[in-house]
């Protein structure tokens, strides 16, 4: 059972390369997260969808653009990337419902220079 | 104000020592708890998950809620150097348009010691 699985696990990108973070989960979860985590900073959450067809704001979204591509796959693109994205990038899924655990995956280490 | 509060620690202890972990919140809206633990370059894992005032107990670890003091807690009793790891609150309202979003506090390091 993978669970939340995250692509790449880590990358690279010069000031403004574009890239997208890919995330998919097989537990047939409706609802799905992009978190980004900076030391001291703590999980701040940049989009999510409550459902397939639904994306919202979240915290920090700026720079930042998603799609929920089906129920499985909800990917993270950085249209031109910038060296204060550098981040550790997590995907979590959940089912419906805000009483439900949210599963994540491994992280996505990213690094602009 | 954000609307959760975490002392981002760190928190060393010693070996067999109870640990205490805390979050205060603003937003009356949130009716879920959860604790969750991270260990260094990995995914947090759910912990704890609670819904109402009072204790919940599991083992070593008990969370405890307070929605009138919009205060929770996180004990971890006879700690063990495995427990050493992160530990975040996160928080989220009843189902329903914003409230599927799940907030986290910003996480407290803790050191067990042998």
């Amino acid at each position: 059972n993978a669970g939340v699985t995250q692509t790449p696990k880590f990358q690279v990108l010069k000031t403004g390369q574009s890239m997208t973070l890919q995330c998919a989960q097989d537990m047939n979860h409706n609802s799905m997260y992009w978190y980004r985590q900076d030391p001291g900073m703590g999980l701040r959450l940049i989009y999510y969808s409550a459902s397939e067809g639904t994306t919202d704001k979240g915290e920090v979204p700026n720079g930042y653009n998603v799609s929920r591509l089906n129920k499985r796959e909800f990917s993270l693109r950085l249209e031109s990337a910038a060296p204060s994205q550098t981040s550790v990038y997590f995907c979590a899924s959940r089912r419906t419902g805000s009483n439900t655990e949210a599963f994540f995956g491994q992280g996505t280490r990213l690094t602009v220079v | 104000q954000k609307e959760v509060e975490q002392d981002p620690g760190p928190l060393s202890v010693p070996e067999g020592a109870i640990v205490s972990l805390n979050c205060t919140y603003s937003n009356s809206a949130f009716q879920y708890f959860m604790w969750y633990r991270q260990y260094s370059r990995k995914g947090p894992e759910l912990l704890m998950y609670t819904y109402s005032s009072g204790n919940k107990e599991d083992g070593r670890f008990t969370a405890q809620v307070d929605k009138s003091s919009k205060y929770i807690s996180l004990f971890i009793r006879d700690s063990q150097p495995s427990d050493s790891a992160t530990y975040l609150c996160a928080m989220s309202g009843q189902s329903g348009g914003s409230n599927y979003k799940l907030t986290f506090g910003k996480g407290t390091l803790l050191t067990v010691n042998p």
